[in-house]
């Protein structure tokens, strides 16, 4: 099976920009899960989607949204990126039972710049 | 939510020598999970823990989950190169929450 594939791997934005990143999960798994991931707070939870819906979010501001397609796709959006933003953004995709015992399978990230 | 704190935030392990990293949290978790990232890589899940007093073995690596079910422990014998990197524990509450991690070095 295919892996997690998240795109594009690197991304240079400019502050006051917006940006979108994609993830494709492993062919069977219905959630996709968004992590940030920074030397100062490690891995933070942003959302996880299930079958088009949100099921769960993160403590992030409104400048952070996502959505899932029908074909378990996602993407997450970033707008009016700030030089905080910058991060390395990973994407996870489980069967998603909601019960928790689902582990994540990531993908390789897309490590944003904000200048 | 659940919050679990890792300890030691770093390990430098001689080669050949033996270290275990912890997972502490003040509540009761559901279960545990162990991931390890390579510098420049993402996180791949090693295993999870579900039941009280579980002990798993990968080799290697022994995981334990605590008979009160709130901290876990990954014990790594004979460190060896390949080892390098950062292991985190993550536990279940609505959402996967991640330790800050155990980086591990390796002298040679």
């Amino acid at each position: 099976k295919a892996g997690v594939t998240q795109t594009p791997r690197y991304l240079i934005k400019t502050r006051g920009q917006q940006v979108t990143l994609s993830c494709s999960p492993i062919s069977g798994h219905r959630s996709v899960s968004w992590y940030q991931q920074t030397p100062g707070q490690g891995l933070q939870f942003l959302f996880e989607y299930f079958s088009e819906t949100q099921r769960n979010k993160g403590n992030f501001p409104g400048r952070f949204s996502g959505r899932q397609f029908s074909n378990s796709r996602s993407e997450m959006n970033v707008s009016t990126l700030e030089l905080g933003d910058s991060a390395l953004y990973l994407c996870a995709s489980s069967l998603g039972t909601g019960q928790g015992n689902s582990p994540l399978h990531f993908g390789n990230g897309t490590r944003l710049t904000v200048t | 939510g659940q919050q679990v704190m890792q300890i030691p935030q770093y390990q430098h392990v001689q080669e050949g020598e033996d270290f275990t990293t912890y997972c502490n949290s003040s509540t009761t978790l559901s279960n545990i999970q162990w991931y390890k990232q390579r510098p420049g890589g993402h996180p791949v899940f090693l295993i999870q823990l579900v039941k009280s007093g579980e002990v798993k073995k990968q080799k290697r690596l022994t995981f334990q989950f605590g008979e009160a079910k709130k901290n876990s422990s990954l014990h790594i014998t004979a460190t060896q190169t390949t080892d390098v990197g950062t292991y985190f524990c993550a536990s279940y509450d609505y959402k996967l929450s991640f330790g800050a991690g155990t980086t591990v070095t390796v002298r040679a």
